[in-house]
């Protein structure tokens, strides 16, 4: 069976840092892209960023560029993203989802307040 | 970016009767591989989202085959042939073929009348 389960949230304050998690198994994970999508609160999915299978093509929302930062661990099955100089407007669940949105994640709530 | 615009973003619909979603790009969606890469997604309240659909007709293994999708280039529809109670939610058009910048729909939230 497909998980894909994200940690690593939690309240941060303006201009600070957090780090997400997304531990996934029950594919081959070095195979797939992989995506990261926020939603705010009572808001719409909005993509965040893409990571190919082996990590060599990265792309991100005009939104994050430049404050945060996708990886991953094919060893570690696993997906990261720093995010750093948070805003307040980055409060949000944030869902790793498998290429083409086969597969998502439980998400992980971000809520940046001072 | 491409801009992804959906209709309507409230769909109130009686149990049993069908309902009908709109999306349209700003862009057209036809890839240089040749495929459209136009996804439909459902979230239900309080959950992740499901896709119900890729590739503009595509049902995904367990959607039901109330759920149909279709369209080409820039205009595509869900349909879902009758309404059931499980489908309250929200549903979601995705372009994944400029995949630079893959880019979502509103959202069109339909409820139970």
């Amino acid at each position: 069976e497909v998980q894909l389960v994200e940690s690593g949230g939690g309240l941060v304050q303006p201009g600070g840092s957090l780090r997400l998690s997304c531990a996934a198994s029950g594919f081959t994970f070095s195979s797939y892209e992989m995506n990261w999508v926020r939603q705010a609160p009572g808001k719409g999915l909005e993509w965040v960023s893409y990571i190919s299978s082996s990590g060599s093509t990265i792309y991100y929302a005009d939104s994050v560029k430049g404050r945060f930062t996708i990886s991953r661990d094919n060893a570690k099955n696993s997906l990261y993203l720093q995010m750093n100089s948070l805003r307040a407007e980055d409060t949000a669940v944030y869902y790793c989802a498998r290429e083409g949105g086969t597969y998502w994640g439980q998400g992980t709530l971000v809520t940046v307040s001072s | 970016d491409v801009v992804m615009t959906q209709s309507p973003l409230s769909l109130p619909v009686t149990l049993g009767q069908p309902a009908s979603i709109s999306c349209r790009s700003s862009q057209s969606l036809v890839h240089s591989d040749g495929n459209t890469y136009l996804n439909w997604f459902q979230q239900r309240p309080g959950q992740s989202p499901r896709r119900l659909i890729y590739k503009v007709s595509n049902r995904d293994s367990g959607v039901p085959d109330r759920f149909s999708g279709s369209g080409s280039g820039t205009d595509f529809t869900l349909k879902i042939s009758r309404v059931e109670a499980e489908d309250v939610g929200v549903y979601y058009c995705m372009q994944g073929t400029h995949w630079r910048a893959i880019t979502f729909g509103q959202g069109t939230r339909l409820e139970i009348k």
